[in-house]
């Protein structure tokens, strides 16, 4: 089976740098992806990472380190409209290939 | 154009009722899903059907089915509604590829409220 945990809400301001962890148990694991929601919105892909380290895209980056069975979302240069709830999401390894979501971050940016 | 799309968007009705969601996705995906979020933000898989298999959450009352006329729809039909139906309902659709982590793509969701 899989499980992830998030903190469930993470508050910062504008410009600041903000990190989301997520720690996962899992028997089987191809990697770990992130996706944005906004309030009312549908939830939306940012980042996949299948291998340790650092993936950079933009303004957000996304890091994983199996060994800990541990990874991060790391949002600089936060915008008002980065405020959203963020989702790690594991991948299963064997069979359906249906990711596990998490429950979730509320991210509130201030101004 | 819209990649998934999914209809009501909206939609209210009584307990007891049967109602269907409707999803359609035009990214020759080979894979279909229907996701519950509920009002903590719980984003749970129901189904996943591609034009092999229909692999269902146990979890998922019988009173819940998936309805697949083709490879790019997938409905959603529920009977005898109850009040804890009352969710988001996300049709969702991918092209399995492990190597990118299955990257799933989300309509813009039903919302269900059963009184």
């Amino acid at each position: 089976g899989q499980s992830l945990e998030q903190p469930s809400e993470v508050t910062a301001v504008e410009g600041a740098i903000v990190q989301i962890n997520c720690t996962y148990q899992t028997s089987g694991f191809y990697g770990l992806s992130w996706y944005q929601q906004h309030d009312g919105g549908a939830p939306t892909f940012l980042s996949y990472n299948a291998l340790d380290g650092l993936e950079e895209t933009g303004r957000f980056s996304s890091f994983l380190s199996r060994s800990d069975s541990y990874g991060y979302l790391l949002l600089q240069e936060l915008q008002m409209k980065d405020s959203a709830s963020y989702f790690c999401a594991s991948l299963p390894a064997g069979g359906s290939y249906i990711p596990t979501f998490g429950r979730g971050t509320s991210l509130i940016v201030h101004p | 154009d819209t990649a998934v799309s999914q209809t009501p968007k909206y939609l209210v009705t009584q307990m007891g009722n049967d109602k269907s969601i409707k999803c359609e996705q035009n990214l020759g995906h080979d894979t279909m899903y229907w996701y519950k979020q509920d009002s903590k933000k719980f984003l749970k898989i129901m189904f996943s059907y591609n034009n092999k298999e229909l692999i269902i959450n146990e979890t998922v009352p019988n009173r819940f089915s998936p309805k697949s006329p083709d490879k790019a729809h997938l409905n959603l039909h529920i009977n005898s509604l109850e009040l804890g139906d009352s969710a988001v309902y996300f049709c969702a659709s991918s092209q399995t590829d492990r190597g990118r982590g299955n990257t799933i793509y989300f309509g813009e969701g039903s919302w269900l409220t059963v009184v």
